[in-house]
């Protein structure tokens, strides 16, 4: 079975700290993405990737940036928190070809005061 | 632009009811269609999937069939469960950039 592990299930940080969420998988999957999930707006891609040192923004890239040096990492990093980045952060991995499903990890639930 | 609509939740059944989710979509081309669940303090979990016209998509008992002409991949269960309370996603997976259009997510209630 593919499995995508997040590195914290529950965070708590202060205004203006640099945080990062780190996201592996175990499948060798080229593609992997992150998305944030809010109540009343649904899931909303922030970044994605296709392979290592490769990056795309998604729908919401600003106050967000990635980094992918390992196949299996994939990283998203807040450089300066705020408290509207407070939220359910979602990693996800792919492998090739069009009908391949998205594997989710567990999510973090970020809180920023 | 694409999108995939869902019906608004939530959605409160009896258990041993029987469940239907509807899902239309808005995708050019041959977009692949999902069902994720999502139980709480969770990950999404793919439930099952189509890939093209008139295929059926089964897992759990649950069902879905892929219609292009009505744009349509409604859910659908013989027999809820509470087990089956969670939050359900459909979801379009594009074949040409291989980003998923996600809907807003239908919650679902089975009370004993």
């Amino acid at each position: 079975d593919v499995k995508v592990t997040q590195s914290s299930r529950y965070l708590v940080k202060r205004t203006g700290e640099k945080v990062f969420l780190e996201c592996v998988q175990d499948m060798d999957h080229e593609n992997m993405f992150w998305y944030r999930q809010d109540p009343g707006l649904g899931l909303r891609l922030i970044y994605f990737s296709y392979d290592v040192k490769m990056k795309e923004k998604g729908d919401i890239p600003e106050g967000y940036s990635v980094s992918r040096e390992k196949k299996e990492r994939f990283s998203l990093i807040l450089e300066s928190a705020s408290t509207n980045q407070t939220s359910m952060y979602l990693c996800a991995s792919r492998g090739p070809g069009p009908y391949n499903e998205q594997f989710f990890g567990p999510g973090t639930r970020l809180t920023v005061l | 632009g694409n999108s995939v609509t869902q019906m608004e939740g939530p959605v409160t059944l009896s258990e041993e009811a029987f469940l239907t989710i509807n899902c239309t979509y808005t995708a050019t081309g041959y977009p692949s269609l999902f069902w994720y669940v999502q139980y709480p303090g969770e990950g999404l979990q793919l439930l099952l999937k189509a890939t093209k016209a008139d295929d059926k998509g089964s897992n759990k008992g649950f069902e879905a069939t892929y219609r292009k002409e009505t744009t349509s991949f409604h859910l659908e269960k013989g027999s809820v469960q509470v087990s089956d309370s969670a939050v359900y996603f459909c979801i379009a997976g594009s074949s040409n950039t291989g980003k998923l259009i996600f809907g807003q997510g239908t919650t679902l209630q089975v009370k004993p």
